[in-house]
């Protein structure tokens, strides 16, 4: 079954412990990205690669890192979680194509509670 | 970067078409437009995409207007498990970020 898979689904952590949020797909596509939704701000990206090594920042990259060491993990780190950073996080995947990206798959979320 | 605009809310009837606009003044050439749906605590799901002029599919229609500064996102005879979010993105030009809009909650009422 094609999918996008997220770990952990729910995590409470305490401001400044490091955590990593991973994300793989099945469907070896190209483009992964993460966003963040925050109630009344919508869905926002983070960070985005378009293929093994290649990453890019988003509209709020700043407290994250990301890395792309293999196509089908996009791993989501959080060095110094701040509580700014309590959210819920979507990983997505996509294949590209000529003119730009197919649909994205999303996956099932991640609701982070920094305290 | 290609800002969205959509409306925060809408309400409808079992059975009426919906129709949702979304404004995107400064979308680039490349750009695609593509409407996803979300319901309470589960990932956005593709719902339709286009590039100009008219798409059909089995669940909905989106128009373009030839100057692609806007789009809408016409769902037909809707029924209560429509009720949903529904977001408008742009982008997709490889190497573009995405940027979604804010999102419209639709509530379909019986």
């Amino acid at each position: 079954e094609a999918q996008v898979t997220q770990n952990p689904r729910y995590l409470i952590t305490v401001t400044g412990k490091k955590l990593t949020v991973t994300c793989s797909q099945n469907m070896n596509h190209e483009y992964m990205s993460w966003y963040r939704q925050d109630p009344g701000l919508g869905l926002r990206q983070i960070y985005y690669s378009m293929n093994v090594e290649v990453t890019d920042k988003g509209d709020v990259p700043e407290g994250y890192k990301v890395s792309r060491k293999e196509k089908r993990n996009f791993p989501l780190i959080l060095e110094s979680p701040s509580p700014n950073q309590t959210s819920l996080y979507f990983c997505a995947s996509s294949s590209l194509r000529d003119r730009g990206l197919e649909t994205q798959y999303f996956g099932p979320g991640t609701r982070l509670l920094v305290l | 970067l290609a800002k969205t605009t959509q409306p925060i809310s809408m309400d409808s009837y079992e059975g009426q078409e919906v129709n949702i606009t979304c404004s995107h003044n400064n979308i680039a050439t490349n750009d695609y437009i593509t409407w996803y749906q979300q319901f309470p605590s589960q990932g956005p799901r593709f719902i339709i995409q286009g590039y100009k002029t008219k798409v059909t599919n089995e669940v909905a229609s989106l128009f373009i207007p030839a100057d692609r500064k806007s789009s809408t996102l016409s769902l037909p005879r809707v029924s209560l498990s429509d009720t949903a979010v529904y977001y408008c993105l742009v982008g997709g030009a490889a190497g573009n970020k995405l940027t979604f809009g804010g999102g419209t909650r639709v509530l379909v009422k019986p």
